[in-house]
């Protein structure tokens, strides 16, 4: 159980387009989905936190009109690359939280490999 | 803003040897979770730490939480091939903070 899936796995695009990224948790509802970056052999960022039925809320730093995010349904999150240029090339990777007892645990999905030529 | 740090940032060890790696916050830890994430993969939760000296054992991995909650080690006994990968510890409330990571290559 607990399982969540992103799609798609790689994609390539051009600068100045946008690109949409899907986290799907597949067999439990998420009120909350996180997404994170991650740049090669570096940990992982948080980017910011996606409530279902609500807004983001973003890390300091991360450009809200830049990285459009939608939760819409309890098993949706969508995060679009709005103008994408090459320096937003990278990892991307999704999370649904589920609470056990007195912590949260988050599943994470598979990541997006995100290039800007 | 609470800062993780991970020691060592990376690590090759040949298959067979022994490790420790560490974690260290800047503050209290809410819970304390520890992560295996293995290339063009999410990470993967390896086990969650809530009280001060507590510790884990999850087959050939022992974790240990500081008594202060400020601190967190992961030692691997005989690591094999398949442990490699990087390490993340994270702090554990409603959003993940994430560590600095270590990067574990053990050679066969």
């Amino acid at each position: 159980g607990a399982v969540v899936s992103q799609h798609p796995s790689r994609v390539i695009c051009k600068s100045g387009t946008s690109v949409k990224i899907e986290c799907r948790s597949l067999d439990f509802q998420a009120t909350t989905m996180f997404w994170y970056r991650q740049f090669p052999k570096k940990s992982l960022m948080l980017m910011a936190t996606s409530n279902e039925g609500s807004k983001a809320t973003y890390e300091q730093g991360v450009e809200k009109d830049k990285f459009l995010i939608n939760h819409a349904s309890l098993t949706l999150s969508t995060l679009t690359v709005t103008s994408a240029h090459p320096e937003d090339s990278s990892f991307y990777i999704c999370s649904a939280s589920l609470r056990r007892g007195f912590s949260y645990e988050q599943y994470f999905g598979p990541g997006t490999r995100l290039t800007v030529t | 803003t609470q800062l993780l740090e991970q020691s060592p940032q990376f690590l090759s060890i040949q298959e067979g040897e022994n490790l420790t790696v560490y974690c260290n916050s800047s503050s209290v830890f809410s819970s304390l979770q520890w992560y295996r994430q293995e290339p063009g993969e999410g990470p993967v939760l390896l086990v969650t730490v809530v009280t001060g000296g507590e510790v884990k054992k999850l087959k050939r991995l022992t974790f240990q939480f500081g008594d202060a909650r400020k601190d967190s080690s992961l030692h691997i006994t005989a690591a094999q091939p398949g442990d490699t990968g990087l390490y993340l510890c994270a702090d554990s409330s409603y959003k993940l903070i994430f560590g600095s990571g270590t990067r574990l290559l053990v050679r066969p």
